[in-house]
């Protein structure tokens, strides 16, 4: 199962910044958190990750709580063309390794 | 080099036949990893190679889909007697080797349709 809640849909208007929430309460201390975004009929696009540190990049920042158990995604001034479902992920252990489990994200939709 | 690629990008498939589908990753990266897709839910895990070797299958991976990774590069993944309910987007992603701070690539995908 995903280690991580996130709400169902959003909506945000064009121009504006868009803030995509995610709790990941059980996330350990050397983990790292995860975003991806997927546009309809395409595979999942890196977005994003950090691990405690607010992080910013040409895409998006990315604001973790000191605690860590939560995180919220920025897109500073969303486009049309964000529209997607955003998801955030917390590896998770497996035989060998770790790996990315998905939830049902959220579906962002930006309107005009 | 230009991503991790999938081929088809769609199959159209009569139930019951075979199909293949291929995926060539990121030549650097020694990891690959297969999702199915339905439509509405997030990827589903269903298997990963290390090079060639196959580390973990999910139970999702029934007796009737195999994937290989002969040569540590390109991966393909088979699916027997297909039924309408392998109906799905199929995904690949590559990622260099297990660290804590590497996320996947993923391809386009491959959508396949049952009828």
């Amino acid at each position: 199962d995903a280690k991580t809640t996130q709400p169902p849909s959003m909506d945000c208007a064009e121009g504006r910044a868009a803030n995509l929430p995610c709790n990941h309460s059980t996330i350990s201390g050397n983990e790292y958190v995860y975003w991806y975004r997927q546009i309809h009929s395409q595979g999942p696009q890196y977005i994003i990750h950090g691990l405690k540190n607010n992080e910013t990049n040409e895409m998006a920042s990315l604001i973790i709580t000191e605690d860590r158990k939560s995180s919220t995604l920025i897109l500073p001034h969303a486009t049309l063309r964000d529209t997607a479902v955003y998801y955030c992920i917390v590896r998770v252990p497996i035989k060998y390794g770790q790996n990315f489990v998905f939830g049902p994200g959220t579906r962002l939709s930006v309107l005009p | 080099d230009t991503g991790v690629s999938q081929d088809p990008r769609h199959k159209i498939t009569k139930r019951g036949q075979n199909v293949t589908f291929r995926c060539d990753p990121i030549s650097e990266h020694n990891r690959l990893y297969w999702y199915r897709q339905t439509l509405g839910q997030g990827p589903e895990f269903l298997t990963y190679f290390q090079n060639e070797a196959q580390l973990e299958k999910s139970r999702l991976l029934s007796d009737r889909f195999s994937a290989e990774r002969p040569k540590g590069s390109f991966s393909t993944l088979e699916i027997q007697r297909t039924e309408q309910g392998d109906s799905a987007m199929y995904l690949c992603a590559s990622s260099p080797y297990s660290s804590y701070n590497y996320g996947y690539t993923f391809g386009s995908g491959t959508r396949l349709t049952v009828v």
